[in-house]
């Protein structure tokens, strides 16, 4: 168990929809970072939080948005749902953000959009 | 930007033989991590390396920071069953303002292990 929280673990849904994925960090981190994991691309970084603010972007659509809460769970806001948004959704979290914390990551939410 | 080169994509072993994959750059890196992931989970942290040349071990794992910083290897030593799973290499450029800047992923290798 690696202490990263992620719900749901699973979730179906329209396009057009649009849905919050949820992520409790270990206890005592203070960063957290959002994964899209697709069969065709890998582990793709999305976005990462450190203590409330935005740290680094990476590939995250623009119908994609997220946050980090004072009391460090995060969400994760995908809108406008597409077909090609269906991927396993991984929240991980660190200590620091200093490049030397190695991530620990969640067990995913598995996302399809029908 | 960035990318990594994870080979192979994909072995068929039998129990008790050793295993070997790597990953390669295009770009210098500063860390590399090795992660398992099983079915239905999220990756696992296997080895971490900080420095160029390292060489470190946990149990039968043994992986292996390259001189160049632009690739790493893990070996796997008499494989089990319960060693089936994907593992990814990463690699993290640490910028210059000393920020957490993002990984990167491999594709990732698919490991079989025959009983």
């Amino acid at each position: 168990d690696s202490g990263v929280t992620q719900t749901p673990k699973h979730l179906i849904t329209a396009t057009g929809q649009r849905v919050t994925l949820r992520c409790s960090p270990r206890s005592g981190d203070l960063s957290v970072y959002w994964y899209q994991q697709s069969l065709d691309q890998g582990l793709q970084f999305l976005i990462q939080y450190y203590n409330g603010e935005e740290r680094a972007k990476g590939n995250i659509l623009e119908r994609f948005s997220a946050q980090q809460f004072p009391d460090l769970h995060s969400e994760l806001n995908l809108s406008s749902l597409e077909l090609g948004d269906s991927a396993l959704y991984f929240c991980a979290s660190s200590v620091g953000d200093t490049g030397v914390s190695p991530l620990h990551f969640g067990n995913g939410t598995r996302l399809t959009v029908t | 930007g960035q990318q990594l080169n994870q080979s192979p994509q994909s072995m068929f072993i039998q129990e008790g033989e050793d295993v070997s994959m790597n990953c390669t750059s295009s770009s210098i890196f500063n860390t590399w991590l090795w992660y398992k992931q099983d079915p239905g989970e999220g990756p696992v942290l296997l080895i971490a390396l900080y420095k160029a040349g390292e060489l470190t071990s946990n149990g039968r794992l043994t992986a292996q920071f390259g001189i160049t910083r632009k690739d790493s290897f893990l070996n796997i030593s008499a494989s089990i069953p319960s060693d089936v799973g994907i593992y990814f290499c990463a690699g993290q450029l640490q910028n210059s303002g000393g920020s957490n800047y993002k990984l990167t992923f491999g594709k990732g290798t698919l490991l079989t292990v025959n009983p």
